[in-house]
């Protein structure tokens, strides 16, 4: 079975400091990994994703991911955190089957600080 | 591209009555939606996945006589919430997905209030 864990369920940095967001999953067959934002009382919106192309994933808003298998992570960053970028944020996974169901980690909440 | 939309956004009913809410892919062809349900602070819950044409596939512990999904056309996909109580309260989203993709596209979610 597939399964996800996001490593702290509240980050808090700094406008302008470098951003972590930690995924770490479980899956028999070569996944297929999703980054997620959720802003307060509204919907989920797809940053990046992974499909067994390159190994790091550029998304929107300036935020990337590094597949590394050996690690079993797919780990979030984006460089220089904004204001705009506190949020919710989950990482999925999807190992094809099952319908293309997705697999959701608890997600994390990032905090931005002035 | 990949908008979907959801209908209403927000609604508040009476215990015991029932409550439809659509999803609509915008600008795809959606052979699999999703619906989902989250809580206050928590991650979201699968209910169900539905195919065009297909009967919905429930998740465990989701009661299919009460929450009833359609899926009638490629871009159309209603959830019905019958015999509502308060306990169904909740949020409410639904995504798409193209075949071939296994990425969602999600709804901007529903927030349901039963009194």
């Amino acid at each position: 079975a597939q399964s996800v864990t996001q490593l702290g369920s509240h980050v808090s940095v700094s406008e302008g400091a470098l951003v972590l967001l930690r995924c770490n999953y479980s899956s028999s067959v070569p996944p297929y990994l999703f980054w997620y934002v959720q802003y307060p009382n509204q919907g989920l919106q797809l940053l990046l994703k992974y499909t067994s192309a390159a190994t790091l994933v550029k998304g929107i808003n300036g935020f990337e991911a590094e597949f590394k298998k050996s690690e079993t992570s797919f780990h979030l960053t984006k460089p220089s955190a904004h204001m705009s970028d506190a949020a919710e944020y989950f990482c999925a996974v999807s190992d094809g089957n099952q319908g293309g169901k997705l697999i959701f980690g608890q997600g994390t909440e990032l905090s931005v600080k002035p | 591209g990949a908008v979907v939309s959801q209908h209403p956004s927000w609604v508040i009913c009476k215990s015991g009555t029932s409550v439809k809410i659509e999803c609509r892919s915008l600008d795809f062809q959606a052979t699999t939606m999703f619906w989902y349900r989250q809580f206050p602070k928590q991650s979201l819950m699968l209910m169900a996945t539905s195919n065009e044409g297909s009967k919905a596939t429930y998740e465990q512990g989701v009661e299919k006589d009460k929450f009833l999904i359609n899926h009638a056309s490629l871009t159309l996909s209603t959830l019905t919430v019958t015999s509502a109580h308060p306990e169904d309260s909740s949020f409410y989203i639904c995504s798409a997905r193209m075949t071939g993709f296994y990425e969602q596209y999600f709804g901007p979610g529903t927030r349901l209030t039963v009194t």
